[in-house]
């Protein structure tokens, strides 16, 4: 995966509560996508973001769901006031470009 | 209509055994195209870019016809390890390339001793 790292990895949360996800490229990838996979269904693109601007936001929910990727940091995906429906696996990919994407390892968002 | 289109399978195979999995797309502006796989809703992981002019890497062949938009995988002496979801996957996107990748539902294929 290229070293391209998500924490948590698994993360519980009860309705009405905040989930914010981590994704921490390599050094010098500044491309990061953000997808999500509801149980039995492929993934779905939910936002582009290069460093500290979001360039593709079209498959994100319009309320709720945010995502940033600051100068420094890991880019975050963050649920505010989760319900059942936002469980599902989220994965960013990071790349140096956008033709080399490499995926990390996932959150598996589980809302109770 | 979905913008890519797989069956969902499962396909169940023996070991040895050919297996063939195709997948539609609606864009007909896409420019690149992957099979990706995915075990055990993992990270995806790409197999293989899929060129017009077709793509072998092993036991592994891809196809693409873009008239049909419709893409293939070949795999040849399916071995165990190969049980997975195989997902399609296309970029929409030509010169304003964002790297967005549209991803089908996946193909889920068994292969047994």
């Amino acid at each position: 995966n290229a070293g391209v790292m998500q924490n948590p990895r698994h993360l519980v949360r009860r309705r009405g509560q905040e989930a914010r996800l981590r994704c921490s490229p390599m050094k010098g990838h500044s491309h990061v996508y953000w997808y999500r996979q509801l149980p039995e269904e492929g993934l779905k693109f939910m936002v582009y973001l290069q460093k500290e601007n979001i360039i593709d936001e079209s498959g994100m929910p319009k309320e709720r769901f945010s995502a940033e990727f600051p100068k420094e940091g890991p880019s975050i995906l963050r649920i505010q006031q989760v319900v059942r429906g936002d469980s599902a696996a989220y994965f960013c990919s990071a790349g140096q470009d956008p033709y080399e994407q490499y995926f990390g390892p996932g959150t598996r968002l589980t809302v109770t | 209509r979905k913008e890519v289109e797989q069956d969902p399978g499962p396909f169940n195979v023996p070991e040895g055994a050919t297996v063939a999995f195709n997948c539609t797309y609606s864009n007909s502006a896409s420019q690149s195209f992957f099979w990706y796989r995915q075990d055990c809703r993992k990270e995806p992981k790409l197999l293989m870019s899929v060129y017009s002019s077709g793509n072998e890497d092993g036991r592994f062949t891809a196809q693409l016809n873009r008239a049909s938009q419709y893409i293939s995988l070949l795999i040849r002496d399916s071995k165990l390890s190969d049980s997975a979801t195989y997902l399609c996957v296309v970029n929409p996107q030509g010169s304003s390339n964002t790297g967005k990748l549209i991803f089908g539902q996946g193909t889920t294929l068994q292969v047994k001793p």
